[in-house]
């Protein structure tokens, strides 16, 4: 039922980049912020990136967030071990799809 | 540091209704422009944002769950909550509640731990 699609998977090797696409429409990431979530397994998400590219108290500077368009990258730099988890995209959708929706989410894995 | 707790049944029968209340410590619900949201997650899928109350009592809902879905908010108690009719095992999955920061810039800050409801006979 996600809205914006993700890729099932990314992976990386320590201190690689990694980026992840988020694919949307001009009802949700085309007129509207775009906002990351991070979850490891059995945890609650965490907020990872808040209007299309900044960054909440205590998030790394490895993670950074774009947008353009209808799609949206979240990019973690220098990857480490303690990244693998699942990223989630999510944006407000002002469409009878909406009015709040999530990415289809992406499995990071650092070989 | 506001902190967000979900409480309610583990164990829901089909075609019951699901309840769960959400409870708020180290801040007022009615603070703010805060909303707060209910967030579901079925094992092993993503994330599914199911509605939101501001403490005005206004709602906005996901179309696809809303003709059986109503949260509330209880302020005096610092609450809010999800009802969920006629469920079936399709909403087996952990519940979430969350702190919302409402109209301008829609998003989860708090979460709660999440709570596991299983629709089972």
């Amino acid at each position: 039922q996600s809205v914006l699609t993700q890729p099932p998977s990314a992976s990386g090797t320590p201190g690689q980049r990694v980026t992840i696409s988020c694919s949307g429409s001009s009802s949700n990431i085309g007129g509207n912020y775009v906002y990351w979530y991070q979850q490891f397994p059995g945890t609650a998400p965490k907020l990872l990136i808040y209007e299309n590219n900044q960054r909440p108290s205590g998030v790394p500077d490895r993670f950074s967030g774009s947008k353009s368009g209808t799609s949206a990258s979240l990019a973690i730099s220098g990857l480490r071990s303690e990244d693998e988890a699942d990223y989630y995209c999510a944006a407000w959708d002002d469409s009878l799809s909406g009015p709040y929706v999530f990415g289809t989410g992406t499995k990071v894995t650092v070989l | 540091q506001v902190q967000l707790q979900e409480s309610g049944p583990g164990l829901v029968k089909p075609s019951q209704t699901l309840s769960l209340t959400c409870t708020v410590s180290g801040g007022s619900i009615s603070r703010g422009t805060y909303y707060w949201s209910w967030i579901r997650q079925p094992a092993g899928k993503g994330l599914e944002w199911i509605g939101r109350i501001h403490a005005t009592g206004n709602t906005n809902y996901n179309p696809s769950l809303e003709s059986r879905v109503t949260v509330s908010v209880e302020t005096s108690k610092n609450q809010f909550s999800l009802n969920m009719r006629s469920v079936t095992a399709a909403d087996t999955a952990i519940y979430f509640c969350a702190r919302d920061q409402g109209l301008v810039s829609p998003h989860f800050d708090s979460w709660g731990h999440g709570t596991l409801v299983t629709v089972s006979s």
